[in-house]
């Protein structure tokens, strides 16, 4: 089973702070990616990673940056914490090259409060 | 740009009973992929499902199916026989041909409540 885990489960910040939030998968997948899920808003894509130091924009990447070093691990960072970033954050993994069908395996999410 | 909408905030069932979630897509392409997901209350996001565009046939997994209308653009859910452990948030989601490296854009979510 593929297994994506994220660091922590719940993470309490101050406005202002650097925040990293890591993620590592086990099943050498290629692609890596960062979602937000708000109440109404469903998942928003943040940033995404193809391959080792690649990385691409998603749909809302204002406030966020990524580092992706070693395949197996992709890290979401908010360089100064805002209220506006409190969110629940997925980070997820998929394989490469099978068309549609491939499913998207998620961790099990790290809800940050920014206060 | 492809758009999934789920207009179900929150739906409720009795036990046994089969449910229907709803989801409508936007696209021009041809070619795409829709998939349905399940969150629990313990936050992972769990795949269920998968119809192809082309796919001939209804896409069933065990208790769950999906209602594939490609005129109507629908893709809605069908969990037959519901149990209380199918009380979750449900995500619709998609993905087409132009779609960078294989992301997924996602529909607002519903909330299926299974009461025994």
């Amino acid at each position: 089973d593929v297994k994506v885990t994220q660091s922590s489960r719940y993470l309490v910040k101050r406005t202002g702070e650097k925040v990293f939030l890591e993620c590592v998968q086990d099943m050498d997948h290629e692609n890596m990616f960062w979602y937000r899920q708000d109440p109404g808003l469903g998942l928003r894509l943040i940033y995404f990673s193809y391959d080792v130091k690649m990385k691409e924009k998603g749909d809302i990447p204002e406030g966020y940056s990524v580092s992706r070093e070693k395949k197996e691990r992709f890290s979401l960072i908010l360089e100064s914490a805002s209220t506006n970033q409190t969110s629940m954050y997925l980070c997820a993994s998929s394989h490469a090259g099978t068309a549609f069908r491939s499913p998207l395996h998620f961790g099990n999410g790290t809800r940050l409060t920014v206060t | 740009a492809q758009k999934i909408t789920q207009t179900q905030p929150g739906m409720f069932v009795q036990e046994k009973e089969a449910v229907t979630l709803d989801c409508t897509y936007d696209t021009s392409d041809q070619s795409y992929g829709l998939f349905w997901y399940k969150q629990p209350s313990s936050g992972e996001m769990i795949f269920l499902i998968y119809q192809g565009s082309y796919d001939e046939q209804n896409a069933t997994e065990g208790r769950y199916s999906l209602n594939f209308q490609k005129a109507r653009k629908s893709a809605n859910l069908v969990i037959s026989a519901s149990q209380l452990g199918d009380s979750a948030m449900y995500f619709c989601a998609m993905r087409g041909p132009g779609t960078s490296y294989g992301k997924l854009t996602f529909g607002q979510g519903t909330i299926l409540t299974v009461h025994p």
